[in-house]
């Protein structure tokens, strides 16, 4: 398996347009989880998913994120509108069950102009 | 909740010993773990260890365990230049799913 992977790896963006930031999980694992990782603030978990149904969603900042899971191998981050405070390297984790080893993706650095 | 706390910097000279240490709030967690993360790139698993155990060790890596204090500590043995990144202990929350990271340690590790 190549792991999990996202894109796009760096995102540019004016304020104000959405972004939307992609996953693909491990296959076969149960569990998703969208962290944010900044200089101020370290390393957020913003939302995960288990079996594709949301389960915590506590840290997701506020309206302008939404996070889906259609089917076991894709999510999406989204923000919109987006806003300078949002620039951030986003990752994206995976594991196969709970209590388990959370294998992550290389992120996604987005900065927001 | 849980809350996981670590000092954000530690540099050492090539061949001494690191040890970066993390302490939590949620004394019911089974595994603790820690987490590496070299520049440009995303978090990878270093070791764990069960919450039954008070060390466990694996070749230059020793993991600590202090229930009582809520104490976690990574020694490095022979800490070379290629350790220098972030370091992150994980804790998971208990009677969820959810895995909390600490602040992060930056080791720098100088000739």
């Amino acid at each position: 398996d190549a792991g999990v992977i996202q894109s796009p790896r760096h995102e540019v963006t004016e304020m104000g347009q959405e972004v939307t930031l992609r996953c693909k999980p491990i296959s076969g694992h149960d569990y998703l989880f969208w962290y944010r990782q900044t200089m101020m603030r370290g390393l957020e978990l913003l939302i995960y998913f288990n079996n594709n149904v949301p389960i915590d969603d506590s840290g997701m900042p506020e309206d302008r994120f939404s996070a889906k899971m259609p089917n076991a191998s894709f999510s999406t981050l989204k923000i919109q509108p987006s806003e300078p405070r949002d620039s951030a390297v986003y990752f994206c984790a995976s594991s196969p069950k709970r209590d388990t080893e959370a294998f992550f993706g290389q992120g996604t650095r987005l900065t927001v102009v | 909740g849980e809350d996981v706390e670590q000092s954000l910097f530690l540099s050492v000279r090539e061949g001494d010993s690191s040890v970066i240490n993390c302490t939590y709030t949620d004394s019911s967690s089974t595994y603790l773990y820690w987490y590496k993360q070299e520049p440009g790139a995303g978090l990878q698993l270093l070791t764990y260890i069960f919450s039954n155990m008070d060390m466990k060790q694996d070749q230059r890596l020793t993991v600590l365990l202090n229930k009582k204090d809520k104490h976690l500590s990574l020694r490095i043995a022979d800490t070379q230049t290629g350790d220098s990144a972030i370091y992150f202990c994980a804790v998971p929350v208990h009677n969820t799913d959810k895995l909390i990271f600490g602040t992060g340690t930056r080791l720098q590790v100088f000739p």
